[in-house]
């Protein structure tokens, strides 16, 4: 089971915005960065936020996170066809010494 | 920018061990700055870590609880890259294994490899 909670579906139409969030505890959110992935059907998954709120060169700003106590936020702006993916959170615990992730979010652009 | 080519076998029957080779490209596996992980992704059990090692002035291994008493990740400086040794293997490891390196965040990705047990 994930330790990281996050909702399993999402959905949205054109140009709407969507947010998933994600639950956590205070030895992994609270204390740890988050970061966010893509993984479209058949590839590994791709970085999209990394330190909560950060994007990689490339990743479009229609991409924000944000993060407060112990969950954390992505939210997509102005939501297109090629958003459809799964997502996931991730954050290093430092009760376990290791990597968690949230179980995943399929998002539907309808 | 970094690349990570994944090798390795896509059946392994119950019992056996599981060998995984990452390649690295554009980064060391010595590197003071990264880590190099192994992760695992299947239906039953999502995203799962399975353990890093990196360098800073010696060499340090973490595992996850899950797979501590059966998992090994080694570097190889001298090809530039690391490996993952997986024994006991059972049906309930077939997944699709992923490296990746860290430095803070889990930025870049192998391509995957599915690895079906079964005899």
């Amino acid at each position: 089971q994930s330790v990281l909670t996050q909702p399993p579906s999402a959905s949205g139409t054109p140009g709407q915005r969507v947010t998933i969030s994600c639950s956590g505890s205070s030895s992994n959110i609270e204390s740890n960065t988050v970061s966010w992935y893509q993984q479209l059907p058949g590839t590994a998954p791709k970085l999209l936020i990394y330190s909560d709120n950060q994007r990689p060169s490339g990743v479009p700003d229609r991409f924000s996170g944000s993060k407060s106590g112990t969950s954390a936020s992505l939210a997509i702006n102005g939501l297109q066809s090629e958003d459809e993916a799964d997502y996931y959170c991730a954050s290093w615990d430092g009760s376990l010494n290791g990597w968690l992730f949230g179980g995943g979010t399929k998002l539907t652009v309808l | 920018q970094v690349q990570l080519q994944q090798s390795g076998p896509g059946l392994v029957k119950p019992s056996q061990t599981l060998s995984l080779t990452c390649a690295i490209s554009g980064d060391s596996v010595s590197s003071n700055a990264a880590a190099w992980n192994w992760i695992r992704q299947s239906p039953s059990r999502g995203l799962e870590w399975l353990g890093r090692t990196y360098y800073r002035s010696k060499w340090f291994r973490g595992y996850a609880v899950s797979v501590k008493s059966r998992i090994t990740i080694n570097p190889d400086t001298s090809k530039n890259q690391f490996s993952l040794h997986l024994n006991s293997m059972t049906p309930d490891d077939t997944a699709v294994y992923y490296c990746a390196r860290s430095t803070g965040d889990l930025d870049s990705w192998g391509q995957g490899a599915l690895v079906t047990v079964s005899s």
